[in-house]
């Protein structure tokens, strides 16, 4: 089973518009973190949020905020008011395990673009 | 200059050869780790290590080795390259106990098995 699930291949956004990418987790630990990486077509993969398991706020990062929903496993991105530099590839990531043996999983990515 | 560096950048090989793809950072992170990225799957661990005497198969260590030579150095060897082992290659460092614990990663190695 999937442990990361990204069900958007590819999403289309207006410019300055808010878009939200989906993420849907799976893990029995109480203690995980959540991340969203961004990747450039340049190949570059940037960190961009980071929602620990215990974290009752939602995180943000500037124009990046994360909708984390522990009973329904989702750790969906928004960001808001889209640029066109925020055509990337996003990628979902699961970090689970305990200290030492920490894992990191990674979705399959969903694919913005950002149109004019 | 970059704080996790991959060399080489891009390579093509040809089947049955062996590869060493290397990986150098500068941020004094103790962990490091090896994914490899294929269209469509998006990352996969290859191979991880906390501290120099520690190494660790991830999901996809098959055809794959690995050598920890500092705590700055983590080097990804292919003893026989194979055609499906053509994908694009990161590595990537974690700094055990910090806030976050994100990963930082180089920039990536095209890997081209002939």
């Amino acid at each position: 089973a999937q442990k990361i699930t990204q069900t958007q291949p590819g999403m289309f956004v207006q410019e300055k518009e808010a878009v939200t990418l989906d993420c849907t987790y799976d893990t029995s630990d109480q203690s995980y973190g959540l991340f969203w990486y961004k990747q450039p077509s340049s190949g570059e993969m940037i960190f961009l949020i980071y929602q620990g398991s215990y974290d009752e706020q939602n995180a943000t990062e500037g124009r990046y905020s994360l909708n984390f929903q522990k009973a329904r496993k989702s750790a969906n991105l928004v960001i808001s008011a889209s640029q066109l530099g925020d055509s990337a590839m996003y990628f979902c990531a699961m970090r689970e395990g305990t200290s030492g043996t920490y894992k990191y999983i990674f979705g399959t990515g969903t694919r913005l673009k950002v149109l004019a | 200059d970059a704080d996790v560096t991959q060399t080489p950048r891009n390579r093509i090989t040809k089947t049955g050869k062996r590869i060493m793809l290397e990986c150098s950072q500068t941020k004094g992170h103790d962990r490091m780790y090896w994914y490899r990225q294929d269209p469509g799957l998006g990352l996969r661990l290859i191979y991880y290590s906390f501290d120099v005497k520690d190494i660790n198969k991830g999901e996809i260590s098959d055809g794959y080795s690995v050598s920890r030579q500092a705590q700055a150095k983590f080097s990804l060897s292919l003893e026989s390259a194979i055609p499906n082992q053509t994908a694009l290659y990161f590595c990537a460092t974690e700094l055990a106990g910090g806030p976050y614990n994100e990963q930082f990663f180089g920039p990536g190695t095209r890997l081209t098995v002939l």
